[in-house]
């Protein structure tokens, strides 16, 4: 079975801090990508992130980064000088081999002026 | 490119009645999904296409739905005949493949009353 789990349902941080959202996974592909979705109120889902599993490098996005530990089963989310606009949901996702997008239960991100 | 679009973007209806969802993806995509979000059980795939083709719709909760892809520009999920416990909200995506992620339409808010 394939499990993304999100284990800190709510967080927040201050304006200009770094934050950082942790997520964990399982799956028994080698093959596989995680992505980190953004859902504010306006509820579309925007993707953030993505990080190739067989890659190692962490992948950046300006402001946003990953620390991804394939051997951990870890992808954790770093936000660095947050912004009012960050404040959201923010969904770990993992697609298998047979395309599907497994979901965790997401985050919600205040970010605090 | 305008994105994936769905309409209506809120739909009420009566308890027992039809209620289609529309959703036109991203020319070129050739991967559609229909996912459902609830507060208890997180976003949920329902069905997905490639192709025009439905590949898995393990996750379409019972017979009351259905959904179809005539053509690579437009899909339909149909609940008939609709329940309280369809609220929601569902999305539709589309995707080139895992390796790019998936872009989600602004998404359907179902209630039935």
């Amino acid at each position: 079975a394939q499990t993304v789990t999100q284990s800190q349902p709510e967080m927040s941080v201050q304006e200009a801090e770094t934050v950082t959202l942790s997520c964990t996974y399982d799956t028994s592909e080698n093959n596989y990508y995680l992505f980190w979705y953004k859902q504010p109120p306006s509820r579309q889902m925007i993707l953030v992130i993505r990080q190739e599993a067989y890659k190692q490098q962490n992948a950046t996005e300006n402001r946003f980064s990953v620390n991804f530990q394939k051997a951990a089963k870890s992808f954790s989310l770093k936000i660095s000088d947050s912004q009012l606009g960050d404040t959201a949901m923010y969904f770990c996702a993992l697609s298998r081999v047979s395309y599907q997008l497994t979901f965790g239960k997401g985050t919600k991100l205040s970010v605090i002026p | 490119d305008a994105g994936v679009i769905q309409s209506p973007r809120h739909e009420v209806t009566e308890m027992g009645q039809e209620v289609t969802l529309r959703c036109k993806p991203i020319s070129g995509h050739d991967y559609l999904f229909w996912y459902r979000q609830t507060m208890m059980r997180g976003l949920e795939l329902l069905i997905y296409f490639n192709n025009n083709v439905p590949i898995d719709d393990s996750g379409m909760p019972e017979d009351r739905f259905s959904a179809k892809m005539p053509n690579a520009s437009f899909s339909t999920l149909k609940i008939q005949p609709s329940e309280p416990r369809d609220s929601a909200v569902y999305f539709c995506a589309s995707s080139t493949g895992r390796r790019d992620g998936y872009t989600f339409g602004s998404g359907t808010r179902l209630t039935v009353v």
